[in-house]
């Protein structure tokens, strides 16, 4: 079964800084693999997915991830942190196959952003 | 089309008491899912429909909780004789036929159920 892991739980960061999310996915077929992001009492959002076309993923506000096969990570990054990037942000890989797919997801990380 | 509605958004109730969540997909979406999050973890699946037809139900999913989508529209999550365990957010999704992988879902803002 396929599996994530998000690595730090909690991560602090000052306006202006980067802003790095790890994300580390276990997966015995190529997989499909999303950035969402969860602000107070809000549900989810997407942030970029990765689905076999270009390794090096946009998505909204700014936000960035690179799929590495080799390491199987699917990092999130962004250059320079806003304060209303403060939120809780999810890795997920979809698992299953055909029209049976449906999410796994990590335990979130929180990102603090200090003016 | 105003995305994934939930209603309502928050839900305290008595323990032993019986709670129904509702949730409107995107219009065109026929596939629905559900999801429950507690704090401080990520979203568990539930359930997940195609059109009117249940798919598939996860171990979670016990005897209390059962879910419909009687026209392929809007679904309902019904959980009987709530325990103290039940309390957290319940998410819906909904996504196109082709499968949330190409589109990513759409989420609504979900149903926080409080049980005391």
């Amino acid at each position: 079964a396929q599996s994530v892991t998000q690595l730090g739980s909690h991560v602090s960061v000052s306006e202006g800084a980067l802003v790095l999310l790890r994300c580390n996915y276990s997966s015995s077929v190529p997989p499909y693999l999303f950035w969402y992001v969860q602000y107070p009492n809000q549900g989810l959002q997407l942030l970029l997915k990765y689905t076999s076309a270009a390794t090096l993923v946009k998505g909204i506000n700014g936000f960035e991830a690179e799929f590495k096969k080799s390491e199987t990570s699917f990092h999130l990054t962004k250059p320079s942190a806003h304060m209303s990037d403060a939120a809780e942000y999810f890795c997920a890989v979809s698992e299953g196959a055909g029209n049976n797919r449906k999410l796994i997801w990590g335990l979130g990380t929180s990102l603090a952003v200090n003016p | 089309d105003t995305g994934v509605s939930q209603n309502p958004r928050h839900k305290i109730t008595k323990r032993g008491q019986n709670v129904t969540f509702r949730c409107d997909p995107i219009s065109e979406h026929n596939r629905l899912y559900w999801y429950r999050q507690t704090l401080g973890q990520g979203p568990e699946f539930l359930t997940y429909f195609q059109n009117e037809a249940q798919l598939e139900k996860s171990r979670l999913l016990s005897d209390r909780f059962s879910a419909e989508r009687p026209k392929g529209s809007f679904s309902t999550l019904e959980i009987q004789r709530t325990e103290q365990g039940d309390s957290a957010m319940y998410l819906c999704a909904s996504s196109p036929s082709r499968g949330g992988e190409n589109y990513g879902y759409t989420f609504g803002s979900g149903t926080r159920l409080t049980v005391v």
